[in-house]
């Protein structure tokens, strides 16, 4: 069956950088992307961004340029989540997701969710 | 970039009732690139509903999307006790940046 299992908690101090895992099972990796999404505690969802697994093609939200960078290794199945210069609003569970791709490499919705990893940013 | 806005924020309803929650995006998503998701506590989002009205794989016929444009819905017929979750839209149309709405809780009155 389709499976996200993403790595586990994270406790980080302010200005450090994290990088969070997501092994995908049960399906051809390469014919879909992975979207990354942000929920802070207590709040909604948040895109953070995504990437194409067959090309390596992302597209990162504006607020997050230059402190993201989402990668996948296909020889293993996982695509990384890193991001850097962390403050303690980043406090938040990250979740990947399958996502599906049209014939222009364009993403469409998330079908398949992984658990999420919770991260805490504090000192 | 385009924003979501769903209503209510909370909606007290009790099981065996209908519910409507809705979705209006600040311009309109051609090809009803438009989907829902629920979530309960400490879960990750599950998707209900892809391109506006298209049921995903094992979700029940109780649940239903409509729309087109800028004004989408959700409707659940008749309430079970497992449906008492937050709701969220998402749009996927043209490029990336896309987007969530900010949720609409549905609890048990």
């Amino acid at each position: 069956q389709i499976k996200l299992v993403q790595s586990g908690t994270e406790v980080k101090k302010p200005g450090a950088s994290l990088k969070v895992s997501c092994k995908a099972s049960g399906y051809t990796f390469t014919r879909y992307g992975i979207t990354w999404v942000r929920q802070a505690p207590g709040q909604g969802l948040e895109w953070m961004g995504w990437i194409n697994s067959n090309n390596g093609n992302t597209h990162y939200a504006q607020k997050f340029l230059g402190r993201v960078t989402m990668t996948t290794d296909t020889s293993t199945t996982t695509a990384y989540l890193e991001l850097r210069s962390l403050r303690s609003d980043d406090t938040a569970v990250f979740y990947c997701a399958r996502t599906l791709v049209d014939y222009s490499g364009r993403p469409y919705y998330s079908d398949y969710w992984g658990q999420g990893t919770v991260v805490t940013a504090s000192s | 970039e385009v924003v979501l806005t769903q209503s209510p924020g909370t909606l007290s309803l009790s099981p065996g009732e209908r519910a409507t929650l809705s979705c209006r995006a600040s311009q309109s998503i051609d090809r009803n690139y438009l989907a829902w998701y629920q979530q309960k506590p400490g879960q990750a989002p599950r998707l209900l509903i892809y391109a506006a009205s298209s049921r995903a794989t094992d979700i029940p016929d109780r649940f239903s999307g409509s729309g087109s444009g800028t004004d989408f819905s959700l409707t659940i017929s008749r309430l079970e006790p497992e449906d008492f979750a937050v709701y969220y839209c998402h749009q996927y149309y043209r490029s990336p940046p896309y987007t969530f709405g900010q949720g609409t809780r549905l609890e048990i009155k």
